[in-house]
């Protein structure tokens, strides 16, 4: 089993439609819940963190985490096109990240 | 974008040669981890140097190493290149040992090609 599972399916929206992603893990030792942004050729850019249960809203982005089933969730609201990126779940333990596989979003205009 | 520079871009090698790869981290960063992701995939921590020692291993071969220089900046090198290494590969930069996830800066990347 992965330490961090990530549904790797493309997702397409209409502009406007909320996004919503999810993520599961099995390590009990991640500390913090990271969500990154991945425009194609580019490196991963940070777009939320948190590291406690419970929602997190920045903007248009809410990040969710839910330590007792180990399950953690980013939803974009009133997506736009420029949100069109792999976005990719992520987790920390101290020394390292480790990353799920990441899912395509494409926010169609 | 971030500090984190990285070079090459690309590159392109044939197995069994050697590569070297060269990241300058953040200004005031003193931790750089290294990433590989292949095509489709996250990335996959390799390792991590924490004023110039090694703290931290992935799951990757010996042939995997690396080194960080007094000014923090890092070099990843890989002997006797195999198919499979070809993949983005990604330097992070960070304030502090073990530094908090919020604080990994991401360059943008060496794409390498082995044929």
């Amino acid at each position: 089993q992965k330490e961090v599972e990530q549904d790797p399916g493309p997702l397409s929206v209409p502009e406007g439609a909320i996004v919503s992603l999810n993520c599961t893990y099995s390590n009990s030792a991640f500390q913090y819940f990271m969500w990154y942004r991945q425009y194609s050729r580019k490196g991963p850019e940070l777009l939320m963190y948190t590291y406690s249960s419970g929602n997190k809203e920045d903007g248009r982005f809410t990040a969710q985490v839910d330590k007792s089933s180990k399950y953690i969730s980013l939803f974009i609201r009133d997506s736009q096109p420029s949100d069109s990126a792999t976005y990719l779940c992520a987790m920390s333990a101290l020394d390292r990240l480790a990353f799920g596989k990441g899912n395509q979003v494409v926010v169609i205009p | 974008e971030t500090g984190v520079t990285q070079s090459p871009t690309h590159l392109i090698k044939t197995r069994g040669q050697q590569v070297t790869l060269r990241c300058s981290s953040q200004s005031g960063h003193n931790t750089v981890s290294w990433y590989q992701q292949a095509l489709g995939q996250g990335p996959q921590f390799i390792f991590q140097y924490y004023r110039e020692e090694e703290n931290g291993r992935g799951n990757f071969p010996p042939r995997f190493s690396g080194l960080q220089f007094p000014n923090y900046s890092s070099e990843l090198n890989v002997n006797a290149l195999e198919l499979d290494d070809s993949a983005l590969y990604l330097c992070a930069s960070s304030g502090g040992l073990g530094g908090r996830a919020d604080t990994q800066y991401f360059g943008p990347g060496t794409r390498l090609t082995v044929l």
